[in-house]
């Protein structure tokens, strides 16, 4: 157990829908960085945020926002999604510091739209 | 631009033999390096990493890996096999110039199955 959380484990819904995904950080953990597995697009990087600002931002399209709340927990909010969002979404956390930390990643949600 | 290639979709290996998964990265500079492992239906774990110093890193479950700056390679080891490293490995790399936060470029994976 890498002590990030994810809910829910899997969320199905239909094309054109709004969904939001939330991400526990490990306690201390300052980041909090997103990702989409897909089977076609392997591990992507969407966004990183830091300490509640955004840090670093990856592949995510117009249509994906997140954001990092003052208790450091994260939301990803997927909206107009379409057949091609399916995917497993992980969340990873990893702590602050002058030191090149490893992240630690949760179990994922597993999205399906149909 | 930062990228990492794991050449081999699948790897096979006999249980007891050793294994390799191979690793090659392009960064700007001198790259922070990591290995993952992902188990079916689980999220990644994580492995070892190369950020200085000895270019033979030492991780969990007895796995090493070689970091080779000549041959811009980060190749994952292990002397003998376990069925139960059947797993799905990753490769990622981190610059070191991380102006722009702290961005993590990963392979697209190799899929390793150990044979009884």
């Amino acid at each position: 157990d890498s002590g990030v959380t994810q809910t829910p484990k899997h969320l199905i819904t239909a094309t054109g829908q709004r969904v939001t995904l939330r991400c526990s950080p490990r306690s201390g953990d300052l980041s909090v960085y997103w990702y989409q597995q897909s089977l076609d697009q392997g591990l992507q990087f969407l966004i990183q945020y830091y300490n509640g600002e955004e840090r670093a931002k990856g592949n995510i399209l117009e249509r994906f926002s997140a954001q990092q709340f003052p208790d450091l927990h994260s939301e990803l909010n997927l909206s107009s999604l379409e057949l091609g969002d399916s995917a497993l979404y992980f969340c990873a956390s990893s702590p602050s510091g002058g030191q090149v930390h490893e992240q630690y990643f949760g179990p994922g949600t597993r999205l399906t739209v149909t | 631009a930062q990228s990492v290639a794991q050449p081999e979709d699948q790897v096979n290996v006999a249980e007891g033999n050793p294994l390799t998964v191979k690793c090659t990265y392009s960064v700007s500079g001198n790259p922070y390096l990591f290995w993952y492992v992902q188990y079916p239906n689980r999220g990644l774990q994580f492995l070892l990493k190369y950020i200085t110093g000895d270019n033979l890193v030492k991780g969990s479950y007895g796995f090493e890996a070689e970091f080779n700056k000549s041959q811009t390679s980060f190749h994952l080891k292990k002397p003998s096999a376990l069925v139960s490293d059947s797993a799905l490995y990753f490769c990622a790399v981190r610059d070191k110039v991380a102006t722009a936060g702290n961005q993590f470029y990963f392979g697209t994976g190799t899929s390793l199955t150990v044979i009884p």
